[in-house]
């Protein structure tokens, strides 16, 4: 397809439990962010890519998450022992330089 | 204090109304502007690019002032359908990384 695309949408999971959640960024972009955002709250950034650079993680929230692009094309983000704070939607934006991102639809995890 | 800084509202304006909401960032060497607008349990979605010299998109009209950093958008003749969260950006270049930076939101209800 023509844009971003996450998978899976709905991922419910025990805590404890680990999930990869993975974004296929619009071709060609160079840029691909991830963010989460919780219920009635403002988008947190998690990491960001940006070609063959290594990543900025700054906003990653513990050492329980980590993220992968392969190819400079798709990214998987993993959160290890998922806890019930980790319950987000998980969004995953890609830009071409300069311009405005383009977001997935996202993937709403629940930890139960 | 916040990187970018919105009015949370909401803005609760009848059909027809024209609404101004602003903008305030703090880091001067920001580079490029955008609005977004978010519906709820939806993703983000780009509405427009900010221009110094001002820009206009139908009903539309974002400003910058680099000076001030300070950025609007208008929206005249307002309908029911651009009921939404509003999200100010702003893409910063530091430390090597090109960051996109969200405001919280603005909430905007447009009632019959």
């Amino acid at each position: 397809g023509a844009g971003v695309s996450q998978s899976p949408s709905n991922k419910v999971t025990e805590k404890g439990k680990d999930v990869e959640l993975r974004c296929d960024p619009i071709s060609g972009h160079t840029a691909l962010y991830w963010y989460r955002q919780s219920l009635g709250q403002g988008l947190e950034f998690l990491i960001y890519f940006q070609g063959n650079s290594a990543p900025d993680k700054s906003g990653l929230p513990s050492d329980r998450f980590s993220a992968e692009r392969t190819g400079g094309s798709v990214s998987t983000l993993t959160i290890q022992r998922t806890q019930q704070e980790d319950s987000a939607v998980y969004l995953c934006a890609s830009s071409l330089g300069g311009g405005g991102a383009f977001f997935g639809q996202g993937t709403r995890l629940t930890v139960v | 204090r916040k990187e970018v800084e919105q009015d949370p509202g909401p803005f609760n304006v009848p059909e027809g109304a024209t609404v101004a909401f602003n903008c305030t960032y703090s880091n001067s060497a920001s580079q490029s502007f955008f609005w977004y607008r978010q519906d709820c349990r939806k993703e983000p979605k780009l509405l427009m690019s900010v221009y110094s010299s001002g820009n206009e998109d139908g009903r539309f009209t974002a400003q910058l002032n680099r000076a001030s950093q300070y950025i609007s958008l208008l929206i005249r003749d307002s309908k029911l359908s651009d009921s939404a969260t509003y999200l100010c950006v702003v893409r910063q270049f530091s430390g090597g990384y090109n960051k996109l930076i969200f405001g919280a939101g603005t909430r905007l209800a447009v009632h019959p």
